[in-house]
Parts: C-alpha cells; structure tokens; sequence
C-alpha cells in the first residue's frame, strides 16, 4: 500500500533560518504530492502540489521538487518566518482516474515553530 | 463561498453516547471524506464517498458510519463512543477527475471521549 514518512519533529528555528522537511513516500504507479499546511486552531490548507516526476512545487516561499528516482518531495524555504510557525504534513494521492478515489496518505505531520 | 463547514466545534462525550457530525461543503463537489487525526500519527481516513448515495470505508472505519444522502452533506455517526475515538475529526471534499486533486478541507470538530 501507500505511505508517506516525513522527518521527526519538532523543528525549532529562528526567523530567517533555513527550512528543510524531509518527505519520502512508497506508492505504486505515478501518485500527485502535496504538502498541506495546519495552522494552529485551523484545518489543512493545500500549501503547495505536484503531479508528475521533476515537478516543482512552489508557494509563498515555499518548494518542492518531485523526485521519482528517490521518492522524494522535500519541502523548502531560504527564510523562515515567525508566521510559518505550523504543522506541515507531505501527503500523496492517487491518481483520480483509477478507483482510488483521490484518497490521500498523510505523513505523521512535523511542527515548526520559528522564533524572533 | 464558505468552503467546508463542520458542525459542531467541540463536543465531549460519555462512552456509550452516540453522536453525528456534520460536514457541508458549498463547492459542488463529488466527492467528500472524513478523517481522523491523532498525535504523531497524521491523518487517516475513516469513509469516503464518491457521490451522492454512495459511501466507502477507508483505512480506519470500524466504530464509525456515514451517509450522503444530499450531494453538499457528508455526515459521520458515531452509534456507541468508545474512549478510543477521541480525536480532531476533519471533513474533506475535492471536485472528480483528472487535475482537480486538490482536497479542501474543514475546520475540523474536537471530540473527546470520556
């Protein structure tokens, strides 16, 4: 079956400091990967996608590469930023034309915290 | 557009008790999904659905039920609460086919179990 395994957390760093989450997945045929973002008191909002292998990802700072030949999508930013304090969860989904449904596997989610 | 809305917030419960939450999602969207999330484990999937009438289970479903009865409502029954079903639950939808595979999600409902 799928899975997806993100780095131990938590991630404490300070602001402008360098981001680096792991995220490597297991899947048969060619899954789309996400990263989701959970602000405290809040759901998940889609933070960044990518659908097929070397792939891109990017939002407001934040990238992510799709990397087939290491089943990879780590998540990136230059400088952090107190406001990225968060829970940051790698997700992959199947393909929607099969019967998966677009369900999606969830890492196990890692909290950053950034300070002034 | 609200989004995915989740009725209630927080709600605490005895064991034994039963309980539905409701999720809604003004969207139009197809399919819709409920999950469970839990310290260090991510979030898993209890049921899905893939349109109006129909429903699915996933990874986690036992303790749980779900109807669909209207396109825009997704609920999640919980018939005898077990301690073990403490969580924050979140409701998902995403619109069907290829490139729209984007989840959006709810708010989420804290429910304890006491």
């Amino acid at each position: 079956g799928n899975s997806v395994t993100q780095m131990e957390g938590p991630v404490t760093l300070s602001e402008e400091a360098f981001l680096t989450i792991n995220c490597t997945y297991t899947a048969t045929g060619y899954p789309s990967l996400f990263w989701y973002v959970q602000y405290p008191g809040e759901g998940l909002q889609l933070l960044l996608k990518a659908t097929k292998a070397d792939d891109k990802g990017s939002n407001k700072g934040f990238e992510a590469t799709y990397r087939k030949e290491t089943t990879s999508f780590h998540l990136e930013k230059g400088s952090v930023q107190v406001s990225d304090s968060a829970v940051y969860f790698c997700a992959l989904s199947d393909r929607a034309g099969g019967t998966s449904y677009g369900k999606l596997t969830f890492g196990q989610g890692t909290i950053l915290t950034v300070h002034p | 557009n609200a989004g995915v809305t989740q009725t209630p917030k927080f709600r605490v419960l005895k064991t034994g008790q039963s309980m539905t939450l409701l999720c809604a999602q003004d969207m139009n969207h197809e399919y819709m999904y409920w999950y469970r999330q839990d310290p260090g484990m991510g979030l898993r999937l209890i049921h899905y659905s893939v349109g109006e009438g129909t429903t699915a289970k996933g990874e986690v479903p036992d303790g749980y039920n779900v109807s669909r009865l209207k396109k825009q409502n997704f609920l999640l029954g919980l018939e005898s609460a077990a301690p073990s079903q403490t969580s924050v639950y979140f409701c998902a939808s995403r619109a069907a086919g290829v490139g729209t595979d984007t989840q959006y999600f709810g708010p989420g409902t804290r429910l304890t179990v006491l």
